[in-house]
């Protein structure tokens, strides 16, 4: 089954500091990867995406991703963490689906605490 | 240009009872689908819906069901409610055209509280 794998439950780190939020894929064929991101009793918002091409992919608010085929991640990241950043982040992957349609599968989410 | 819209916001129901759940889609797309996320959970796929007809669905009982209208506005019906039902609804929508590249995007949820 394709699945996504979000390791850790939380995540914390001094505001101005880079950040790391891990998401490893297991999927058949290329991947179609994504994050967003959930802010408390809202919707998901989308951050990025990953379809093809360059593996480092540049999204909203600052935040970044690298695809790495070898390790089967699609880390997300930022070079310098600001407190309106905590929030619950979500990695995906899209799946096309037989007989038409598509789906997302969302891995259980990360929690991102930016402290001062 | 509105984003997805959905209503209600929230909601409380009793067991047994039924809840419709209403989403109107990003203006432009064609294409909505339901999630549930429980609480502490990533979201799960219930179903898809293009051209007013169920094209995939999830791992949902049949007590969850669903309609598009010809505007490509949705709902979303769950009969006999459990208490396992308390959930976050989430309804995104997309474009068929761009089923292998586009993102979904997400309404702000419905929360629905079964007691």
């Amino acid at each position: 089954a394709q699945s996504v794998a979000q390791p850790e439950d939380q995540v914390n780190v001094a505001e101005g500091n880079p950040l790391t939020v891990k998401c490893t894929y297991s999927v058949s064929g290329n991947p179609y990867l994504f994050w967003y991101v959930q802010y408390p009793n809202r919707g998901l918002q989308f951050l990025l995406k990953y379809i093809t091409g360059d593996n480092l992919v540049k999204g909203s608010y600052g935040f970044e991703a690298e695809f790495n085929k070898s390790q089967t991640s699609f880390h997300l990241k930022k070079p310098s963490a600001l407190v309106s950043d905590s929030a619950l982040y979500f990695c995906a992957v899209r799946l096309i689906l037989t007989g038409g349609g598509n789906k997302l599968t969302f891995g259980t989410g990360t929690q991102l605490k930016v402290e001062l | 240009d509105a984003g997805v819209t959905q209503s209600p916001t929230h909601l409380i129901k009793t067991r047994g009872q039924q809840v419709t759940l209403r989403c109107s889609p990003k203006s432009g797309h064609d294409t909505v689908s339901w999630y549930q996320q429980a609480l502490g959970q990533g979201p799960q796929f219930i179903f898809q819906y293009y051209e007013e007809e169920e094209r995939q669905r999830g791992n949902f009982p049949d007590r969850f069901s669903g309609h598009q209208f010809p505007n490509y506005s949705s709902e979303l019906n769950v009969n006999a409610l459990l208490l396992g039902d308390s959930a976050l609804y989430l309804c995104a929508s997309s474009l068929v055209s761009a089923a292998n590249t586009g993102e979904l995007f997400f309404g702000e949820g419905s929360r629905l509280t079964v007691l």
